[in-house]
């Protein structure tokens, strides 16, 4: 099984500052990584598929990127909507999907 | 506009068997996988299994591998996800989500169906 870890477990950041998430794989998944947000008491919400394009709807504020083993997920400017956790997924063996821990983003 | 609508919250002894649904609507439904996700209270994520609704080839993760069974109906447009032998361990939150074109993450998600197992 592909075992993702993310880091960090939480971050705290300022209103209009940069968060960057990380992702990292056991093995390589190629681009096969998503990205998901997850308020409470809500289901997740698809933001980045294929490690780099955001899905539809998504402000341009969410950037992803990475292949292989290492990921990263950037909030360039955090508004306060974005408090949330957020998920990485791969995708790149059938049906063997997995997902990380999450990483908890906070408003400081 | 895609709907995924998730039937309601089910309390279960243990031991049990709880079986949900999830209706799916506002595109062709043999076109796209249907996944299931558990995630337990305060949790992590955790991939159950797939269905291809076109022949109801499925794929089940490790960890549910006999204890997990998800159908579809063509007719009604409805997945299901069915799991056996519940124990506390099973309480959770479970969401089933269309795969996206071109690639199995998940595009829309369900509401998520709110599973307690108790004696």
């Amino acid at each position: 099984e592909i075992l993702l870890t993310q880091s960090p477990a939480t971050l705290s950041v300022s209103p209009g500052e940069r968060a960057t998430l990380s992702c990292r794989a056991s093995q390589s998944v190629s681009g096969n990584l998503a990205w998901y947000q997850q308020k409470p008491g809500q289901a997740p919400r698809l933001l980045i598929y294929g490690s780099s394009t955001r899905a539809t709807g998504i402000p341009a504020r969410f950037s992803g990127r990475g292949s292989e083993t290492e990921f990263t997920l950037t909030i360039s400017s955090l508004q306060s909507e974005d408090s949330a956790i957020y998920f990485c997924q791969q995708y790149e063996y059938w049906a063997r999907f997995t997902f990380g821990p999450g990483t908890k983003v906070e408003i400081k | 506009e895609v709907q995924v609508e998730q039937s309601g919250a089910e309390l279960k002894k243990p031991g049990a068997t709880v079986k949900i649904s999830c209706k799916l609507s506002g595109y062709t439904f043999t076109d796209f996988y249907i996944h299931w996700v558990q995630q337990a209270p305060g949790g992590g994520l955790e991939y159950m299994g797939l269905i291809d609704p076109k022949d109801g080839e499925t794929k089940y993760a490790v960890k549910f591998q006999g204890r997990v069974t998800i159908t579809a109906d063509t007719s009604t447009d409805t997945v299901s996800m069915q799991l056996n032998s519940l124990t506390s361990a099973d309480t959770a939150l479970y969401f089933c989500g269309k795969a996206a074109v071109g690639g199995n993450w998940i595009q829309t998600w369900g509401q998520g169906t709110l599973v307690i197992v108790s004696s």
